[in-house]
């Protein structure tokens, strides 16, 4: 089963912040998120297992909410280069191929 | 530090015919996948090898497609009888396999379009 992504896109000032949500039917072992641009292959940013926790580099943070099967992206004061189309993968088990949402499109306006 | 590569970059075929593509993962990867990616949707797994075996094929994967990795090191994807519905991005990820993690870090993929 497809995790279902919202929203379905974002328009943000520089500097804003923004939150996407990945939800999920099954039990999950593993949340990963990516970003890809126009024509290029999706970028890992992190990885969140089973447990509940949090994650994150530089204003980019996740969290992973096992029992309601949630993750949530936290991208703050957003940079113009921030702007792309977020995916998030599930996986529930340690080696399985992911299964990806639909994406979020992220614009960052200057 | 290299990342995955993919070759060829672009391929452009006529209906019919056969075609292949390579991937090459992170040399201490030994998790190799295959995923496909159309216009306006995340990208959809197609199968996965550990080391040179071949450990998980998805649905999608119809007996028309058929993936290698015979020596546990680069893989490839070949489709025999294109089809117009084949068009897409093919991608390729590898990833470690220790520390109870999936991490997959993706290669720039192969554009298809099928005439």
């Amino acid at each position: 089963q497809q995790p279902v992504q919202s929203p379905q896109a974002v328009i943000l000032r520089e500097g804003e912040d923004a939150v996407i949500n990945c939800s999920s039917s099954k039990a999950l072992y593993s949340v990963h998120w990516y970003r890809q641009k126009h024509g290029e292959a999706p970028v890992f940013l992190m990885i969140l297992l089973k447990g509940g926790e949090q994650k994150g580099h530089d204003k980019i943070s996740a969290s992973f909410n096992e029992k309601k099967q949630q993750s949530s992206l936290y991208l703050t004061a957003s940079q113009l280069s921030y702007s792309g189309t977020y995916f998030c993968g599930t996986a529930g088990g340690g080696a399985d191929g992911l299964t990806f949402g639909k994406g979020t499109h992220l614009i960052i306006q200057p | 530090d290299t990342g995955v590569s993919q070759d060829p970059r672009h391929k452009i075929t006529k209906r019919g015919q056969n075609v292949t593509f390579r991937c090459d993962p992170i040399s201490e990867h030994n998790r190799l996948y295959w995923y496909r990616q159309t216009l306006g949707q995340g990208p959809e797994f197609l199968t996965y090898f550990q080391n040179e075996a071949q450990l998980e094929k998805s649905r999608l994967l119809s007996d028309r497609f058929s993936a290698e990795r015979p020596k546990g090191s680069f893989s490839t994807l070949e489709i025999q009888r294109t089809e117009q519905g084949d068009s897409a991005m093919y991608l390729c990820a590898s990833g470690p396999s220790w520390g109870g993690i999936n991490t997959q870090y993706f290669g720039p993929g192969t554009r298809l379009t099928v005439l």
